[in-house]
């Protein structure tokens, strides 16, 4: 079935310091793409919506200069979390849709990484 | 923002059948119900969706109700690997999967 790929799955990095997690579609192309935090204990929240080609869509409250995504290709989205602070710790996910499965099909995860900012 | 309530938890024994139920009473005619579940540490894992009707694979069935305001998921022989999260989720409008609270399912030897 069709599969979602995280790198790195999990990442140590000091305050200040940005990081960049990958989100690949492995055997379909996405042109969307969600990106999903998740802290302990807590569900899965939204924070955006991943466009290729275009601007990503946030959702209310997430900063868009702080979490910034990039699209660049039909299989590949980027989020880089930028001057990252110890309350971005948390577990981030993101997923993707194949569009060839109809509008119905279901969404595929990946296997989340856990950032820690020291 | 998610269209589902689900309970909090529920304890099942191993091998008998789990039902995890699920209300979205304000669903529209054309959205589906989706269940997914998630273990410690992992990316959610999909297991089944439905519109309106039944419907079965190998890991789970859904029953939709008549009305279609509530769902149930059943585990028919649940493991010990079951434990987990489950979420009941109704997408609204656009692609985006909102998820609600879940049922922390615990399968008990």
């Amino acid at each position: 079935g069709a599969v979602v790929s995280q790198h790195p799955s999990w990442v140590i990095c000091k305050s200040g310091t940005s990081v960049k997690i990958e989100c690949r579609s492995l055997d379909f192309q996405a042109t969307t793409m969600f990106w999903y935090r998740q802290f302990p204990k807590q569900s899965l929240m939204l924070m955006a919506t991943s466009n290729e080609g275009s601007k990503a869509t946030y959702e209310q409250g997430v900063e868009k200069d702080k979490f910034l995504i990039n699209h660049a290709s039909l299989t590949l989205s980027t989020l880089t979390v930028t001057s990252a602070h110890p309350e971005d710790s948390s577990f981030y996910i993101c997923s993707a849709r194949d569009p060839n499965g109809g509008m119905n099909t279901e969404a595929f995860f990946g296997q989340g990484t856990r950032l820690t900012v020291v | 923002d998610a269209k589902t309530t689900q309970p909090p938890s529920m304890d099942c024994a191993e091998g008998r059948a789990a039902n995890l139920p699920c209300n979205h009473s304000t669903i529209s005619g054309n959205e589906y119900v989706y269940w997914y579940r998630q273990i410690h540490s992992q990316g959610p894992q999909y297991i089944i969706h439905g519109l309106k009707n039944n419907e079965t694979n190998e890991m789970a069935s859904l029953i939709i109700t008549e009305d279609r305001k509530s769902s149930t998921l059943i585990l028919p022989h649940a493991t010990l690997r079951d434990t987990a999260v489950y979420y009941c989720i109704v997408r609204v409008g656009g692609n985006q999967f909102y998820f609600g609270t879940g049922t922390s399912l615990t399968v008990i030897p």
